[in-house]
């Protein structure tokens, strides 16, 4: 079975300042790793994914992510934040030879202040 | 191009009434999600259809919850009778086919049971 654990349910930042959201997974198998942002009253919106190859993976709105295998983290990162990054963010996991079934964490309200 | 609709955004219902939510997907995508989204926590998958198919029901509590996708298009999600433990947000989200595709996710219903 696998398991997503998202290490902090609150984080608080200032604006411009950097950022990091962290997401530990647990998996006997090969992995697929997805971050997603839910704003409020809105559904889920992809940031980024792995699936293979450079374990650096650049999304959108100047979010990224590494892949550590051995330390199976899979931790988001902007080096500086907005306002409008202000939101609930998702890690989720699938196994590479699964057809779609997303395993996701219990998610990490990003709050920026001015 | 249009995302995934929902309706309705918000229902509130007496426990032990019948509710009914409904998804259109994106045009073209074959494969179907419906989430079930408690207060602070991740989405949880509840069935997953490849076309009309269902093809992954595991999570769906059978004796009040049922689904439909019968012309492999929109689908629906009923549960009859609601119990207070039923208030929550329901997502769908809709991909090209499983595996490492982005699942696309309406707004959700909120539904909550007095």
């Amino acid at each position: 079975a696998q398991s997503v654990t998202q290490l902090d349910s609150q984080v608080p930042v200032f604006e411009e300042a950097p950022v990091e959201l962290r997401c530990n997974y647990s998996s006997s198998v090969s992995v697929y790793l997805f971050w997603y942002v839910q704003y409020p009253n809105q559904g889920l919106q992809l940031l980024l994914k792995y699936l293979s190859g450079s374990t650096l993976v650049k999304g959108i709105n100047g979010f990224e992510a590494e892949f550590n295998k051995s330390q199976t983290s899979f931790h988001l990162r902007k080096p500086s934040v907005h306002i409008s990054d202000t939101a609930e963010y998702f890690c989720a996991v699938t196994s590479s030879g699964n057809t779609g079934k997303l395993i996701f964490g219990q998610g990490t309200t990003l709050q920026v202040k001015p | 191009e249009a995302g995934v609709v929902q309706s309705p955004r918000y229902k509130i219902i007496e426990k032990k009434q019948p509710v009914a939510f409904w998804c259109n997907p994106i045009s073209g995508h074959n494969t179907l999600y419906w989430y079930l989204q408690n207060l602070g926590q991740g989405p949880e998958l509840l069935i997953r259809y490849e076309n009309e198919e269902a093809v992954d029901d595991s999570q769906l509590p059978k004796d009040r919850f049922s689904a439909e996708r019968l012309k492999g298009v929109d689908s629906t999600l009923k549960i009859q009778p609601a119990e207070l433990g039923d208030s929550a947000v329901y997502l769908c989200a809709s991909s090209l086919r499983g595996g490492d595709n982005e699942q696309f996710f309406g707004p959700g219903t909120r539904l909550t049971v007095l």
